[in-house]
């Protein structure tokens, strides 16, 4: 049971480059989410999903999208990608997302440097 | 907006003494709160997590307590050892899945 797979573990690129963050959970989660984590600082809500076809914003929206396809899969896309994007990504699925308190399941995130 | 705030941001302990980390929350509307655990390089690793209808709820080597009086929540560990070094974030859900985190304690064990 491999839980919650981020790809890829490291990435570099250029201002105004475009790329996609892979998460892929094999538990059968409904919910799912995407956070980004500053250094010396918590997570921040970036997208969450709490079922397939289903999305919805976080804290911090700005500049990325996602989509939920199938219940496995939640890719995150940078349009533009921006220095202030420089960060690490995680990925996390609970049970359920519809006012069901579960503690989510973390990947081991992806770390993202924009030049 | 509201948010979840800790104390202290580096804590270090002695190897075998008993570890608290401390956590204030802003948001009385929370109902559930959640403690992880994150090693350097890794995602954040569940702990224990306790409702609102509870005051503590213990694990192994672990306890929280809710104090929803004084809007606080803590982390005790017992026996702290030196796999315990590591970042803790508490955090809370107060809008059907949306985890609100704190800025994270370090703590440190010393051997």
């Amino acid at each position: 049971n491999a839980g919650v797979t981020q790809t890829p573990k490291f990435q570099v690129l250029k201002t105004g480059q475009s790329m996609t963050l892979q998460c892929a959970q094999d538990m059968n989660h409904e919910y799912m989410s995407w956070y980004r984590q500053d250094p010396g600082m918590g997570l921040r809500l970036i997208h969450y999903s709490v079922g397939a076809g289903i999305t919805d914003q976080g804290e911090v929206p700005n500049g990325y999208n996602v989509s939920r396809s199938t219940t496995e899969d939640f890719p995150l896309r940078l349009l533009s990608a921006a220095p202030s994007q420089t960060s690490v990504y995680f990925c996390a699925s609970s049970y359920s997302g519809q006012g069901v308190n579960q503690p989510q399941h973390f990947g081991d995130g992806t770390r993202l440097s924009i030049l | 907006g509201e948010s979840v705030g800790l104390h202290l941001p580096t804590l270090s302990v002695q190897e075998g003494d008993n570890s608290i980390i401390n956590c204030a929350y802003s948001n009385s509307a929370s109902d559930y709160f959640i403690w992880y655990k994150q090693e350097s390089g890794k995602g954040p690793q569940f702990i224990i997590d306790i409702r609102s209808n509870m005051d503590k709820r213990q694990g192994q080597r672990v306890t929280v307590l809710l104090n929803k009086t004084v809007k606080h929540l803590s982390l005790q560990i017992a026996a702290t050892q030196p796999g315990d070094s590591a970042v803790y974030f508490c955090a809370e859900n107060n809008a059907g899945n949306m985890l609100t985190f704190g800025g994270g304690t370090r703590l440190m064990v010393k051997p």
